[in-house]
Protein backbone atom coordinates (compact mmCIF):
# COMPACT_ATOMS: atom_id res chain seq x y z
CA UNK A 1 0.00 0.00 0.00
CA UNK A 2 1.22 3.44 -0.87
CA UNK A 3 2.51 5.38 2.07
CA UNK A 4 1.32 9.01 3.00
CA UNK A 5 3.40 11.41 4.97
CA UNK A 6 1.56 14.25 7.44
CA UNK A 7 2.95 16.84 9.91
CA UNK A 8 2.16 15.39 13.76
CA UNK A 9 0.33 18.59 14.47
CA UNK A 10 -0.75 22.02 13.64
CA UNK A 11 -2.45 24.97 15.04
CA UNK A 12 -4.72 27.38 13.68
CA UNK A 13 -7.16 30.53 14.99
CA UNK A 14 -10.88 30.35 15.24
CA UNK A 15 -11.94 31.78 11.44
CA UNK A 16 -8.50 31.54 9.65
CA UNK A 17 -8.29 29.78 7.18
CA UNK A 18 -6.46 26.17 7.50
CA UNK A 19 -4.15 24.38 5.34
CA UNK A 20 -3.41 20.21 5.58
CA UNK A 21 -0.83 18.81 3.42
CA UNK A 22 -0.11 15.67 2.80
CA UNK A 23 2.64 13.54 0.97
CA UNK A 24 2.13 10.13 -0.91
CA UNK A 25 5.28 10.36 -3.46
CA UNK A 26 4.44 6.53 -4.25
CA UNK A 27 0.76 7.00 -5.39
CA UNK A 28 -0.46 4.90 -8.18
CA UNK A 29 -2.67 5.78 -10.82
CA UNK A 30 -5.56 3.92 -9.07
CA UNK A 31 -5.39 5.39 -5.71
CA UNK A 32 -8.16 7.81 -4.73
CA UNK A 33 -6.98 10.55 -1.83
CA UNK A 34 -9.14 10.15 1.43
CA UNK A 35 -8.97 12.86 4.11
CA UNK A 36 -10.85 11.54 7.36
CA UNK A 37 -11.13 13.12 10.50
CA UNK A 38 -11.18 11.86 13.80
CA UNK A 39 -12.82 13.61 17.62
CA UNK A 40 -11.33 12.50 20.68
CA UNK A 41 -13.17 9.04 21.19
CA UNK A 42 -14.80 8.93 18.41
CA UNK A 43 -14.98 6.85 15.31
CA UNK A 44 -13.17 8.60 11.91
CA UNK A 45 -15.25 10.57 9.81
CA UNK A 46 -14.94 10.97 5.98
CA UNK A 47 -14.21 14.53 5.15
CA UNK A 48 -13.51 14.40 1.48
CA UNK A 49 -12.08 12.31 -1.51
CA UNK A 50 -10.59 12.82 -5.00
CA UNK A 51 -8.43 11.16 -8.08
CA UNK A 52 -7.01 14.14 -9.77
CA UNK A 53 -9.34 17.36 -9.67
CA UNK A 54 -9.84 19.54 -7.33
CA UNK A 55 -12.46 19.02 -5.11
CA UNK A 56 -15.02 20.77 -2.68
CA UNK A 57 -17.93 19.87 -0.39
CA UNK A 58 -20.03 21.29 2.72
CA UNK A 59 -16.96 20.24 5.04
CA UNK A 60 -13.88 21.42 2.65
CA UNK A 61 -11.90 21.57 -0.19
CA UNK A 62 -8.95 18.99 -1.79
CA UNK A 63 -6.20 20.54 -4.05
CA UNK A 64 -4.64 17.77 -5.64
CA UNK A 65 -0.47 18.71 -7.16
CA UNK A 66 -0.79 18.06 -10.82
CA UNK A 67 1.84 15.26 -10.37
CA UNK A 68 -0.35 13.92 -7.74
CA UNK A 69 2.53 13.62 -4.75
CA UNK A 70 1.21 16.11 -2.64
CA UNK A 71 -2.29 17.74 -1.51
CA UNK A 72 -3.79 19.69 0.44
CA UNK A 73 -7.07 19.58 2.65
CA UNK A 74 -8.44 23.09 3.13
CA UNK A 75 -10.88 23.86 6.05
CA UNK A 76 -11.81 27.62 4.86
CA UNK A 77 -12.63 28.97 8.10
CA UNK A 78 -11.81 26.92 10.68
CA UNK A 79 -14.13 26.56 14.58
CA UNK A 80 -13.36 24.65 17.71
CA UNK A 81 -15.40 22.19 16.66
CA UNK A 82 -12.54 21.43 14.12
CA UNK A 83 -10.16 20.39 16.08
CA UNK A 84 -9.63 17.00 15.32
CA UNK A 85 -6.75 14.43 14.23
CA UNK A 86 -6.95 14.29 10.32
CA UNK A 87 -6.00 11.19 8.08
CA UNK A 88 -4.96 11.34 4.67
CA UNK A 89 -5.31 8.15 3.33
CA UNK A 90 -4.70 6.51 -0.45
CA UNK A 91 -6.93 3.51 -1.38
CA UNK A 92 -7.98 1.74 -4.42
CA UNK A 93 -10.96 2.63 -6.56
CA UNK A 94 -12.79 -1.36 -6.12
CA UNK A 95 -13.55 -3.65 -4.01
CA UNK A 96 -13.53 -3.62 -0.23
CA UNK A 97 -11.78 -0.17 1.14
CA UNK A 98 -9.08 -1.48 3.36
CA UNK A 99 -8.09 1.89 4.93
CA UNK A 100 -4.39 2.54 5.93
CA UNK A 101 -4.30 5.10 8.90
CA UNK A 102 -0.76 6.70 9.71
CA UNK A 103 -1.04 8.70 12.95
CA UNK A 104 -2.16 11.75 10.83
CA UNK A 105 -2.05 15.30 12.32
CA UNK A 106 -3.20 16.67 15.29
CA UNK A 107 -5.20 19.91 14.45
CA UNK A 108 -5.66 22.34 17.20
CA UNK A 109 -7.89 25.66 17.14
CA UNK A 110 -6.92 28.38 19.37
CA UNK A 111 -10.35 30.80 20.42
CA UNK B 1 -31.77 7.25 11.55
CA UNK B 2 -29.51 4.69 9.39
CA UNK B 3 -25.89 4.07 10.77
CA UNK B 4 -23.75 1.96 13.08
CA UNK B 5 -24.41 0.83 16.25
CA UNK B 6 -21.17 -1.04 18.32
CA UNK B 7 -22.05 -2.41 21.93
CA UNK B 8 -21.16 -2.10 24.57
CA UNK B 9 -18.71 1.11 24.81
CA UNK B 10 -16.95 0.09 27.50
CA UNK B 11 -15.99 -3.32 28.16
CA UNK B 12 -14.03 -4.84 30.93
CA UNK B 13 -12.35 -8.08 30.91
CA UNK B 14 -10.04 -11.04 32.97
CA UNK B 15 -6.99 -12.32 31.08
CA UNK B 16 -7.53 -15.84 29.31
CA UNK B 17 -11.31 -15.26 28.27
CA UNK B 18 -12.50 -14.78 25.39
CA UNK B 19 -14.77 -11.79 24.48
CA UNK B 20 -17.35 -11.09 21.36
CA UNK B 21 -17.71 -7.02 20.66
CA UNK B 22 -20.72 -6.38 18.81
CA UNK B 23 -21.32 -4.41 15.74
CA UNK B 24 -24.48 -3.85 13.65
CA UNK B 25 -25.27 -1.72 10.80
CA UNK B 26 -28.92 -0.45 9.06
CA UNK B 27 -27.54 1.14 6.19
CA UNK B 28 -27.76 -1.99 3.65
CA UNK B 29 -23.95 -1.62 3.34
CA UNK B 30 -22.50 -5.00 1.85
CA UNK B 31 -18.97 -4.29 3.39
CA UNK B 32 -18.20 -4.11 6.74
CA UNK B 33 -14.52 -3.46 8.90
CA UNK B 34 -12.90 -4.00 12.00
CA UNK B 35 -10.14 -1.94 13.11
CA UNK B 36 -7.53 -1.40 16.31
CA UNK B 37 -6.65 2.08 17.55
CA UNK B 38 -3.80 2.16 20.73
CA UNK B 39 -3.25 5.47 21.98
CA UNK B 40 -1.74 8.12 20.04
CA UNK B 41 -1.83 5.87 17.12
CA UNK B 42 -3.67 5.21 13.48
CA UNK B 43 -6.88 2.46 13.12
CA UNK B 44 -5.08 -1.20 11.94
CA UNK B 45 -7.57 -3.55 10.11
CA UNK B 46 -8.05 -6.38 11.70
CA UNK B 47 -10.58 -8.33 9.16
CA UNK B 48 -12.96 -7.55 6.57
CA UNK B 49 -15.61 -8.84 4.91
CA UNK B 50 -17.20 -7.72 1.52
CA UNK B 51 -20.40 -9.96 1.26
CA UNK B 52 -22.05 -12.27 3.76
CA UNK B 53 -20.76 -15.62 4.46
CA UNK B 54 -17.30 -14.05 3.29
CA UNK B 55 -14.23 -12.09 5.46
CA UNK B 56 -10.91 -11.96 4.69
CA UNK B 57 -7.43 -11.24 7.30
CA UNK B 58 -6.43 -7.55 7.84
CA UNK B 59 -2.97 -6.04 8.50
CA UNK B 60 -3.56 -7.84 12.30
CA UNK B 61 -5.85 -10.82 12.40
CA UNK B 62 -3.76 -12.80 15.21
CA UNK B 63 -5.63 -13.23 17.85
CA UNK B 64 -8.99 -12.46 16.89
CA UNK B 65 -11.78 -13.87 15.08
CA UNK B 66 -14.97 -13.13 13.05
CA UNK B 67 -18.62 -14.40 11.24
CA UNK B 68 -20.65 -12.67 8.81
CA UNK B 69 -24.04 -14.40 9.32
CA UNK B 70 -26.07 -11.48 8.24
CA UNK B 71 -25.64 -8.38 6.25
CA UNK B 72 -26.24 -6.13 8.86
CA UNK B 73 -24.20 -7.89 11.81
CA UNK B 74 -20.11 -8.67 12.08
CA UNK B 75 -19.00 -9.45 15.66
CA UNK B 76 -15.53 -9.66 16.68
CA UNK B 77 -13.97 -12.25 18.65
CA UNK B 78 -11.03 -11.33 21.04
CA UNK B 79 -9.52 -14.42 21.99
CA UNK B 80 -7.01 -15.52 24.71
CA UNK B 81 -4.56 -15.86 21.97
CA UNK B 82 -4.58 -12.28 21.64
CA UNK B 83 -1.61 -11.03 23.64
CA UNK B 84 -2.18 -6.97 23.96
CA UNK B 85 -6.23 -6.95 23.32
CA UNK B 86 -6.90 -3.58 25.40
CA UNK B 87 -7.57 -0.73 22.56
CA UNK B 88 -10.14 1.04 21.05
CA UNK B 89 -11.81 -1.18 18.49
CA UNK B 90 -13.86 0.32 15.35
CA UNK B 91 -15.82 -0.91 13.29
CA UNK B 92 -17.06 0.37 10.05
CA UNK B 93 -19.76 -0.29 6.96
CA UNK B 94 -18.66 0.89 3.22
CA UNK B 95 -21.00 -0.29 0.09
CA UNK B 96 -18.06 -1.55 -2.30
CA UNK B 97 -16.50 0.30 -5.32
CA UNK B 98 -17.12 -0.69 -8.57
CA UNK B 99 -15.25 -0.01 -11.66
CA UNK B 100 -14.71 3.15 -12.06
CA UNK B 101 -16.26 4.39 -9.11
CA UNK B 102 -14.49 4.50 -5.41
CA UNK B 103 -16.82 3.36 -2.24
CA UNK B 104 -14.81 6.66 -1.28
CA UNK B 105 -16.89 6.59 2.60
CA UNK B 106 -16.68 3.87 5.58
CA UNK B 107 -18.92 4.68 7.93
CA UNK B 108 -18.04 4.33 11.64
CA UNK B 109 -19.34 2.98 14.54
CA UNK B 110 -19.07 4.92 18.01
CA UNK B 111 -16.53 2.04 19.38
CA UNK B 112 -16.01 -0.06 21.99
CA UNK B 113 -12.89 0.38 24.54
CA UNK B 114 -11.72 -3.09 25.74
CA UNK B 115 -10.05 -3.08 28.59
CA UNK B 116 -8.06 -6.49 30.33
CA UNK B 117 -6.52 -7.23 32.82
Amino acid sequence: DAKTTQPNSMESNEEEPVHLPCNHSTISGTDYIHWYRQLPSQGPEYVIHGLTSNVNNRMASLAIAEDRKSSTLILHRATLRDAAVYYCILSHIQGAQKLVFGQGTRLTINP
Amino acid sequence: DGGITQSPKYLFRKEGQNVTLSCEQNLNHDAMYWYRQDPGQGLRLIYYSQIVNDFQKGDIAEGYSVSREKKESFPLTVTSAQKNPTAFYLCASSTPGTAGRSSYEQYFGPGTRLTVT
